[in-house]
């Protein structure tokens, strides 16, 4: 099946560097990616959509300066957290769909970040 | 884009079987019905999807009413590796393309 790899599975930083977490479609190609942010004992929140060849598409409320995505192929999608900050401390997941728009979407393993 | 509730918590036991009904009241005539499980710690995994009527596979049977506005996963004789939290999302169709996550289920399943 469809596989999405996501790189790094935990990264610890310090306050004010950034962090580059990566997405990518193994068997398949993906013009759009979604990147989630989840908190302890909540759900997912879907922060920005990534379409290859563009530029991304925020949620309300999500900061796109702090949070640079740049889906730079049809297998791979970045994101970046500049200046990471305690707050950002969270479990960053990124999602593909493959083929048409009612198909399940597939999801990386997350990445738990924390920002010291 | 549809607005999915679900029940916050759910208990159940070892070889019962676990029916996990969500509402979606305004899904959009093309939308899908997709389920996911979410592991702590994990990304989540796709269960099943419909659109109408019953669909199974080998490990989860989605039961969706003519009018649609409600579907739901039966998980047969569950395990304690069930113990996920299961999500209900819809949309695919006119309801949007992107996929908004509603609060989900708390399955624990005890000994």
């Amino acid at each position: 099946g469809a596989v999405v790899s996501q790189h790094p599975s935990w990264v610890i930083c310090k306050s004010g560097t950034s962090v580059k977490i990566e997405c990518r479609s193994l068997d398949f190609q993906a013009t759009t990616m979604f990147w989630y942010r989840q908190f302890p004992k909540q759900s997912l929140m879907l922060m920005a959509t990534s379409n290859e060849g563009s530029k991304a598409t925020y949620e309300q409320g999500v900061e796109k300066d702090k949070f640079l995505i740049n889906h730079a192929s049809l297998t791979l999608s970045t994101l970046t957290v500049t200046s990471a900050h305690p707050e950002d401390s969270s479990f960053y997941i990124c999602s593909a769909r493959e083929g048409q728009q009612s198909s399940p979407l597939h999801f990386g393993n997350g990445t738990r970040l924390t920002v010291t | 884009l549809a607005k999915t509730t679900q029940p916050i918590s759910m208990d159940s036991y070892e070889g019962q079987e676990v029916n996990i009904t969500c509402s979606h009241n305004n899904i959009a005539t093309n939308d899908y019905i997709t389920w996911y499980q979410q592991f702590p710690s994990q990304g989540p995994r796709f269960i099943i999807q419909g659109y109408k009527t019953k669909v199974t596979n080998e490990v989860a049977s989605l039961f969706i009413p003519a009018d649609r506005k409600s579907s739901t996963l039966s998980l047969p004789r569950v395990s304690l590796s069930d113990t996920a939290v299961y999500y209900c999302l819809v949309g695919g169709g006119t309801g949007g393309f992107k996929t908004i996550f509603g609060a989900g289920t708390r399955l624990f399943v005890k000994a």
